[in-house]
């Protein structure tokens, strides 16, 4: 996962924003992703941004896209502390048709009363 | 067929012992991946299969570790002469071929592996 970069954790107050940022690799990625991983668990698909799109916005989820700087964003309005989870971006990388889902090394978002 | 099944949860084994894991997709999805996720790390790409055919097994780890997905649906992940480096979360995914518009994985919830 290190052709995917995230800052590697994040602590908020309860109610606040929290805003997790990755730069990804490949200017050519089509989809790049975010995904929760909660302890003990799976990754959970939150949101996904096509690469046309500068922002996405889904419920308390806003997804930002700088293509020119390879920058995506996963802003978390008024963060409960349910949101407390590692939070991995994603894309695919990869070459000649085979393409190989790529993960960041996660952000942990800590969430406090 | 809710999600992705993977079994066993946890595994202990004693060093040198053979282990396997199954993994069964979500039924209509094609591809069918295989991660390996250490403390603090994100998920570490091993292989992944469309349909029954292994289309890159360049990233499994060492010789030790092979992968199965003889009938297209469930899989199997086997390392042989286990080692206490082999120590991690081993998950699974599905998706649907890239190709559409639904390049999403769907993970399981991952065997834990201890090797003592």
């Amino acid at each position: 996962g290190e052709d995917v970069e995230q800052s590697l954790f994040l602590s908020v107050r309860e109610g606040d924003s929290s805003v997790i940022n990755c730069t990804y690799t490949d200017s050519s990625s089509t989809y790049l992703y975010w995904y929760k991983q909660e302890p003990g668990a799976g990754l959970q698909l939150l949101t996904y941004i096509f690469s046309n799109m500068d922002m996405k916005q889904d419920q308390r989820l806003t997804v930002l896209l700088n293509k020119k700087d390879k920058h995506l964003s996963l802003r978390i309005a008024d963060t409960q502390t349910g949101d407390s989870a590692i939070y991995f971006c994603a894309e695919w990388l990869g070459s000649g048709g085979s393409y190989i889902p790529t993960f960041g090394r996660g952000t942990s978002l800590i969430v406090h009363p | 067929d809710t999600g992705v099944s993977q079994n066993p949860r946890h595994k202990i084994t004693k060093r040198g012992q053979n282990v396997t894991f199954r993994c069964d997709p979500i039924s209509e999805h094609n591809r069918l991946y295989w991660y390996r996720q250490t403390l603090g790390q994100g998920p570490e790409f091993l292989t992944y299969f469309q349909n029954e055919a292994q289309l890159e097994k360049s990233r499994l780890l060492s010789d030790r570790f092979s992968a199965e997905r003889p009938k297209g649906s469930f899989s199997t992940l086997e390392i042989q002469r286990t080692e206490q480096g082999d120590s991690a979360m081993y998950l699974c995914a599905s998706s649907l071929a890239p190709g559409r518009r639904n390049e999403k994985l769907f993970f399981g919830s991952g065997t834990q592996l201890s090797v003592l």
